[in-house]
């Protein structure tokens, strides 16, 4: 069965940092393209990152550039999103999605089931 | 990375058909043919319903289809049923390499 598996949501006060990581199972993981999608609290859905399947090309919202960095490690099947700077307009539950392909442009066919990120002091 | 525009709200009866606006610009939504919609139930993980414009992933019903003219995009969901109702958006792939959602509309089935 194809399952992510997001986790290292936490309260955390504003300027700090958190790693969230996304486990991945079910398929070949380095072959596809993988996303951050955020949902703040009662809102709607906001893309925050992409990665190729290899790593080596990234892709940033213009609200999170310079302030998160997305990365994977194929070996582990999993990927990670470093959130430094953290905002309280960065409240919200952060999804990992799949792409459809590698080529990241055709839309998220698996979704884990989130992890809440709430930035307060 | 402006939001692309849904309405807020639709709603029809069971076995009506709605359609689900979506608009953009020529850098996204018209310059691409990489819109995709999700279907949102209340607490839960967003669904792929529509991918490329208008194909359907496996297991998604055929009642579910999708369409573009210029830089607006639609779904349009036939013989609604009472499970349809959720929050659907719709998302673009820009000519900034990013991803841009609408900022979804609430389906109410009467």
């Amino acid at each position: 069965e194809v399952q992510l598996l997001e986790s290292g949501g936490v309260l955390v006060q504003p300027g700090g940092s958190l790693r969230l990581s996304c486990a991945a199972s079910g398929f070949t993981f380095s072959s596809y393209a993988m996303s951050w999608v955020r949902q703040a609290p009662g809102k709607g859905l906001e893309w925050v990152s992409a990665i190729s399947g290899s790593g080596g090309s990234t892709y940033y919202a213009d609200s999170v550039k310079g302030r998160f960095t997305i990365s994977r490690d194929n070996s582990k099947n999993t990927l990670y999103l470093q959130m430094n700077s953290l905002r309280a307009e960065d409240t919200a539950v952060y999804f990992c999605a799949k792409e459809l392909y590698n080529s990241g442009m055709n839309g998220m066919d698996v979704w884990g089931q989130g992890t809440t990120v709430t930035v307060s002091s | 990375q402006s939001a692309l525009t849904q309405p807020a709200s639709v709603s029809g009866s069971p076995g009506q058909s709605i359609t689900i606006s979506c608009t953009g610009t020529s850098s996204d939504v018209g310059g691409y043919n990489y819109v995709s919609w999700y279907q949102q139930h209340p607490g839960k993980a967003p669904k792929l319903m529509i991918y490329d414009v208008s194909n359907r992933p496996s297991g998604v019903p055929d009642r579910f289809s999708g369409s573009k003219s210029g830089n607006t995009a639609s779904l349009t969901i036939s013989g609604l049923q009472a499970e349809d109702e959720a929050d659907y958006y719709c998302t673009s792939y820009t000519s900034s390499s990013t991803w841009v959602f609408g900022g979804g509309t609430k389906l109410t089935v009467l």
